[in-house]
């Protein structure tokens, strides 16, 4: 089926960095996701795009976290700076309509120490 | 806020046995029902989207509704080991922004006795 790549698979960082999360979505997608998975918890929503935009964030979408897809490349999130309770793992997701099924990729790994 | 609770937390059947999986939610207003499986260390895969109540199959794999009961169950018919994963309920919301939003469960861990 169609494949969601994200890079890096896992990335160790200190408290305070900036840290970037990279998705590479199905191609001819149009929507994409972010979701976030804290050990042992359910996966939650952080934040929908659309057309250069942010469409809908929830709660856990804090000040410092951004998202962008400049010029078709990656659909990346920024955390600016990081915290403790920042570790988790990210699962991007892209669809084609925004009711359409989200294929996922295979989540990158954040550990902020 | 939609919340979303799966049962059991793991269940282990026997090869050639059918098994289910439950899924309830708190708002029956909400848009789409999907089936996720995510094998350890791997993406989620997508396995059956349903939208009215009723049933949809896809496979060895179906999905029934019941939007009064706020419950959407999974069965899957002639479980094999490959099906051995962590299994994921999602309810989708399109909250008039085009752009769907799925709340999940914690997940029901399938396993097969061979």
């Amino acid at each position: 089926g169609p494949k969601v790549l994200q890079i890096p698979s896992h990335q160790i960082i200190d408290m305070g960095q900036m840290v970037t999360l990279n998705c590479d979505p199905v191609s001819n997608h149009l929507y994409f996701y972010w979701y976030k998975q804290i050990l042992g918890q359910q996966m939650e929503f952080l934040v929908n795009f659309y057309n250069g935009k942010v469409m809908e964030k929830s709660k856990l979408f804090k000040d410092q976290f951004s998202v962008e897809r400049p010029d078709g490349s990656y659909f990346t999130l920024k955390i600016q700076p990081t915290a403790l309770e920042d570790s988790a793992v990210y699962f991007c997701a892209s669809s084609d309509r925004g009711q359409d099924t989200q294929y996922f990729g295979p989540g990158t790994r954040l550990l902020v120490l | 806020q939609q919340k979303v609770q799966q049962s059991p937390e793991s269940l282990t059947v026997s090869e050639g046995a059918m098994a289910s999986l439950n899924c309830t939610f708190s708002d029956g207003t909400s848009d789409n029902f999907r089936w996720y499986r995510q094998h350890s260390g791997k993406g989620l895969e997508m396995l059956v989207s349903i939208f009215s109540d009723g049933e949809k199959e896809e496979g060895r794999f179906t999905a029934h509704l019941n939007r009064a009961s706020l419950h959407v169950s999974l069965h899957i018919r002639e479980p094999q080991p490959s099906d051995s994963a962590v299994y994921l309920c999602a309810v989708g919301d399109l909250p008039g922004t085009g752009s769907n939003r799925l709340t999940f469960g914690k997940g029901t861990k399938f396993s097969l006795i061979p």
